[in-house]
């Protein structure tokens, strides 16, 4: 089935420093990929949807300068977080779409868990 | 805007026992309704999904049951098992966006 990895899975930054993370997918491509934030006992938030050889839709209130997002290829995706402060500590997933019936089936990263200190 | 609610938000039920979530979508053009299980720290995880065209789904102890008039959809889990402790999440899609509930905590007592 399809498989998506991301990396890194955990990630520990000071407070002023840009992070990446990288999601690929292994066994497909995918012309779109999704970026969530997830909080603490919370649910998953779409912050930005990835289109390969464009840019990336953002969702409101989410800040474009401040999360990057780079789709070069069909297998990868990126997302970096710029001038890191404490409160982008979070779980961010992303995820990927396999095309099929009419609707996409999302498959997602194991996440990366991000602590700005 | 596209709205999906998810009750309810914790669920306790003995080992055994039925476990029933439900959610609520206010886009009617959607057309596919997966859930997902997540545990602590972890990827979610599809376990069961059901597309506009079918009414009722089953997969072992998971069935999913759709009401497209009503745009309800609910997730049984019959026959519970600690394993089945975790968050689940409903999600409802027309195209490509996903528009996720809440998260419902299932908790199976031993």
């Amino acid at each position: 089935g399809a498989v998506v990895s991301q990396h890194p899975s955990r990630v520990i930054c000071k407070s002023g420093t840009s992070v990446k993370i990288e999601c690929r997918s292994l066994d497909f491509q995918a012309t779109t990929m999704f970026w969530y934030r997830q909080f603490p006992k919370q649910s998953l938030m779409l912050m930005a949807t990835s289109n390969e050889g464009s840019k990336a839709t953002y969702e409101q209130g989410v800040e474009k300068d401040k999360f990057l997002i780079n789709h070069a290829s069909l297998t990868l995706s990126t997302l970096t977080v710029t001038s890191a402060h404490p409160e982008d500590s979070s779980f961010y997933i992303c995820s990927a779409s396999l095309s099929g019936g009419g609707a996409n089936v999302l498959t997602f990263g194991a996440g990366s868990r991000l602590t700005v200190l | 805007g596209e709205n999906v609610e998810q009750h309810p938000s914790t669920l306790s039920v003995q080992e055994g026992d039925s476990a029933v979530i439900k959610c609520t979508y206010s886009d009617s053009a959607s057309n596919y309704f997966p859930w997902y299980k997540q545990e602590l720290g972890k990827r979610p995880q599809l376990i069961i999904d059901i597309r506009s065209n079918v009414g009722e789904k089953k997969d072992q102890r998971i069935a999913v049951t759709l009401n497209k008039t009503a745009k309800h959809f609910s997730l049984h889990i019959t026959e519970t098992q600690p394993e089945d402790s975790a968050v689940y999440f409903c999600a409802a899609t027309g195209t490509y966006k996903y528009i996720f509930g809440t998260g419902t905590r299932l908790k199976v007592l031993a």
